[in-house]
């Protein structure tokens, strides 16, 4: 079954930071980029980073430069996404998606984990 | 970055009804330009991509068309099951980015 399922719910305190996962499964996992993608509480979607699982190259928004990493295993076909020095606004749904076909990052995103809800409060 | 308008940013609409959601870019992002539906706790569903190309498995109804800046996303025949948001992504360059979305109310 071709599928992205996410780690569970974060809170966290202002400051700290928060790993997300993403494990792939049911498709060739070097083949496709994954993104991903924030939604603060009723708020619309965000872009916030790309990662080529191949060869782990990433690409992320000025914004984030030096709070957003992303990893990748390929041992578990598992990407990672951390954010640290986290803010009350960081506050989101953090989903991770995958690509529509395979080594082309332009048509849209067909693949969705279930969404990580990220809490930071103190 | 390139950013994406949506407009209106809400609409109400009966069933039956013909809907045209509109999406800018701030430039040209060629046919560069995808459109996803989301319902409230799920993640959002590729509706088109490539401005015009019905993803698999979506109703015929959805048709999406323009290039270069201007965009539309038209429902033909409002189903109950359409009530929702609609997001645009121009996906020309990175950061890729969404639109503010349109949400469609009854």
């Amino acid at each position: 079954q071709v599928q992205l399922v996410q780690s569970g719910a974060e809170v966290k305190k202002p400051g700290a930071s928060v790993k997300v996962s993403c494990k792939a499964s049911g498709y060739t996992f070097t083949s496709y980029y994954i993104h991903w993608v924030r939604q603060a509480p009723g708020q619309g979607l965000e872009w916030i980073g790309i990662i080529n699982p191949s060869g782990g190259s990433t690409s992320a928004p000025q914004k984030f430069h030096g709070r957003l990493t992303m990893t990748r295993d390929t041992s578990t076909n598992t990407v990672y996404m951390e954010l640290s020095d986290l803010k009350s606004d960081d506050t989101a749904v953090y989903y991770c998606a995958r690509d529509t076909y395979d080594r082309d990052i332009s048509a849209g995103l067909i693949l969705w984990g279930q969404g990580t809800l990220v809490t930071v409060s103190s | 970055d390139i950013q994406m308008t949506q407009s209106p940013s809400s609409l109400s609409a009966s069933v039956g009804d013909r809907v045209i959601l509109t999406c800018r870019a701030s430039q040209s992002v060629g046919s560069y330009l995808n459109w996803y539906q989301q319902k409230p706790g799920k993640a959002p569903m590729l509706l088109i991509h490539s401005a015009s190309s019905l993803q698999g498995g979506v109703p015929s109804r959805f048709s999406g068309s323009g290039s270069r800046t201007n965009f539309t996303l038209t429902i033909d025949s409002l189903q109950p099951e359409d009530f929702a948001s609609y997001y645009c992504q121009q996906t020309y360059n990175t950061p890729q980015t969404f639109g503010g979305g349109t949400r469609v109310e009854i």
